[in-house]
């Protein structure tokens, strides 16, 4: 398989702890995104990579959350101090282009208790 | 306001139906258009993208886009119950760091029944 991996695809945490997921994204992509989505509603954008660099966050990014890319590669997406207001599907897409077709993986999931 | 609003439906249509669905926009900025189909528990994938005012067709799926009513539309002709899915309307701005950037709808949930 080749497309965009997410991992865990499902994550359930008591509020106050920390996760982190992880997305590889197609190979030659050099483009990296990270949406959030909740039930009912679009994914929101949250910030993405250009290689190594982290070249917007959004202001929904609170100080909880950081993302890295390190060597262009996959990418982590950390959540301190978890909410329940943080459980939402958490979404990374990846691109070759900045105006080229973003690939979606298949999200993972967070549960805060 | 939202920059992109899309009706949450839900939408339920017999097999066969052609189907409309739509998104308005209020920023001039955004160029480039697409539509996403997300099933259960899956992630988005691409339908159809589109740059300039017009139609786009694509076996089943045709995009329209008017930009100067700032209003895109996806029909989906005789349509099938793997069809059932949210569709999601998406747009990009050109220019600047939000190159790539999507700004999505609130999505459509659809149903073809047989």
């Amino acid at each position: 398989d080749t497309g965009v991996s997410q991992d865990p695809r499902h994550k359930i945490t008591k509020r106050g702890q920390n996760v982190t997921f992880r997305c590889d994204p197609i190979s030659e992509h050099n483009r990296l995104y990270w949406y959030r989505q909740t039930l009912g509603q679009g994914p929101e954008f949250l910030t993405y990579f250009q290689n190594e660099a982290q070249l917007e966050k959004s202001r929904l990014l609170s100080d909880r959350f950081s993302a890295e890319r390190p060597k262009g590669s996959f990418s982590t997406l950390e959540i301190q101090r978890t909410e329940q207001g943080d459980s939402a599907m958490y979404l990374c897409a990846s691109s070759q282009t900045r105006d080229g077709e973003l690939f979606f993986g298949e999200g993972s999931r967070l549960t805060v208790l | 306001q939202k920059e992109v609003e899309q009706d949450p439906g839900p939408l339920s249509v017999p097999e066969g139906a052609i189907v409309s669905l739509n998104c308005t926009y209020s920023n001039s900025a955004f160029q480039y258009f697409m539509w996403y189909r997300q099933y259960s528990r899956k992630g988005p994938e691409l339908l159809m993208y589109t740059y300039s005012s017009g139609n786009k067709e694509d076996g089943r799926f045709t995009a329209q886009v008017d930009k100067s009513s700032k209003y895109i539309s996806l029909f989906i002709r005789d349509s099938q119950p793997s069809d059932s899915a949210t569709y999601l309307c998406a747009m990009i701005m050109a220019g600047g760091t939000s190159y790539g950037k999507l700004t999505f709808g609130q999505g459509t949930i659809l149903t073809v029944h047989p």
